[in-house]
């Protein structure tokens, strides 16, 4: 039971180009919205992260944009390097009040930038 | 910085065999969780943990088993490996209660299991 779903499986994009990746959910209790890096040989690691109660997301190149009533989000990464080669993970959680999460991860985007 | 540990970055085992994954972290954290990353699945939650000696079940539980008899430290069981299982397993922590706790995930460099 997919509870994410992520597009697409992989993405090639040119330097300086406008790389898009795009995540769907089904579970209306998530409250949280991360997206999480993974270089080849590495642990992912966090990137970005979204609340529901905000639609929009900027951390320098990265951008998330939140469309709540959809049920979507999305990651833009602006200028796109070489270095941002990697694959991406969306991710929703629900954060329980005894304080462990519960993240489902989307089936991840392989992104090459070509230069 | 956060670190979490995995013991063994490759293993290669053959069917039958009782495996031992171990991490650790040494950020104090309440919670540690187990995933199994395969391409095409993503990451898929196995067991976790938040707390000394609690385990609750992932999404993938079946022919695997954890264990936490210190904060610091939680392994993964494999008590009869099938090649099935063989796989990248990733190991991560995050905070508990209370303001540190911002849903991150902070994750370990993996373990690459093969079964033959």
């Amino acid at each position: 039971q997919q509870q994410v779903k992520q597009s697409p499986q992989s993405l090639i994009v040119q330097k300086g180009g406008i790389s898009i990746i795009n995540c769907a959910y089904e579970n209306t209790a998530f409250d949280y919205f991360p997206w999480y890096q993974q270089f080849p040989g590495k642990g992912p690691a966090l990137l970005i992260a979204i609340r529901p109660d905000v639609s929009e997301k900027k951390e320098g190149r990265f951008t998330i944009s939140f469309n709540k009533s959809a049920k979507q989000f999305s990651l833009h990464i602006m200028d796109s390097q070489p270095g941002d080669s990697a694959t991406y993970f969306c991710a929703a959680t629900i954060i329980h009040s005894g304080g462990y999460q519960k993240v489902t991860f989307g089936t991840g985007t392989k992104l090459q930038v070509i230069p | 910085d956060v670190k979490v540990t995995q013991s063994s970055r490759y293993l290669v085992k053959r069917t039958g065999e009782k495996v031992f994954l171990e991490c650790v972290q040494d950020m104090d954290h309440e919670n540690m969780f187990w995933y199994r990353q395969d391409p095409g699945l993503g990451l898929r939650l196995i067991y976790f943990s938040y707390d000394v000696k609690m385990k609750e079940k992932g999404d993938i539980p079946e022919g695997y088993s954890v264990s936490r008899e210190k904060k610091e430290r939680f392994s993964l069981i494999l008590e009869s490996a099938s090649t099935n299982q063989t796989s990248m397993y990733l190991c991560a922590s995050s905070p508990g209660t209370g303001a540190a706790n911002t849903g991150e995930l902070f994750f370990g460099e993996g373990s690459r299991l093969t079964v033959l």
